[in-house]
């Protein structure tokens, strides 16, 4: 069975710092793995995902993430946080091709602090 | 081109009365699912569908139904509402060819009292 655990359920940032938010896998299977953001009374938008082609996988609004599989790891960054960016972060992954069923994470909320 | 619209936007029920979440999407896509939201435990994918007439079980599928006449609406009806099903849901769906994003509907606030 697959799961994914988010450390830390609230990260604050200083607007301009990195933010770094980590996401630990299990899976039987070669997995596929994405990150999802959502604002306040919304729903979810992908911000990006892997499907095994390369390790860094650069996202929508200056966001990446790397794959490790050796740390069964998909942790998301960007370099310099914005206001916009107080959201929250779920991190999924699902298992064979067809991407059908996603387990989430528990989420990070991020607050970015002026 | 809507994506994926869901209705009502809030719902208050009280215990023991039914009630069905509308989702529908406009893009073809033959998967569509529903996801309970609830604090600190991300989504949960309660049923989902890959097409037209089936449906299959997610990990938190009692209280709910669900079917799938045609390929744009997928509903998921409480027949007897409780507490604990006091959550967000949302609704997605995607294409059938290789890993492709799911999209999201806006979500729907149930709260049971």
């Amino acid at each position: 069975a697959q799961s994914v655990t988010q450390l830390g359920s609230h990260v604050s940032v200083s607007e301009g710092a990195l933010v770094l938010l980590r996401c630990n896998y299990s899976s039987s299977v070669p997995p596929y793995l994405f990150w999802y953001v959502q604002y306040p009374n919304q729903g979810l938008q992908l911000l990006l995902k892997y499907t095994s082609a390369a390790t860094l996988v650069k996202g929508i609004n200056g966001f990446e993430a790397e794959f490790k599989k050796s740390e069964t790891s998909f942790h998301l960054t960007k370099p310099s946080a914005h206001m916009r960016d107080a959201a929250e972060y779920f991190c999924a992954v699902t298992e064979g091709a067809a991407g059908n069923k996603l387990t989430f994470g528990g989420g990070t909320r991020v607050l970015v602090k002026p | 081109n809507a994506g994926v619209t869901q209705t009502p936007k809030f719902q208050v029920l009280k215990t023991g009365q039914s009630m069905t979440l509308q989702c529908a999407q406009d893009m073809n896509h033959e998967y569509m699912s529903w996801y309970r939201q609830d604090p600190g435990m991300g989504l949960r994918l309660i049923h989902y569908s890959v097409g037209a007439g089936i449906t299959d079980q997610g990990e938190v599928p009692n209280g709910y139904n669900v079917s799938r006449s045609t390929t744009e609406d997928f509903p998921l009806r409480l027949l007897s509402a409780a507490p604990s099903q006091t959550s967000v849901y949302f609704c997605a769906s995607k294409g059938r060819q290789g890993v492709n994003t799911q999209y999201f509907g806006p979500g729907t606030r149930l709260t049971v009292l």
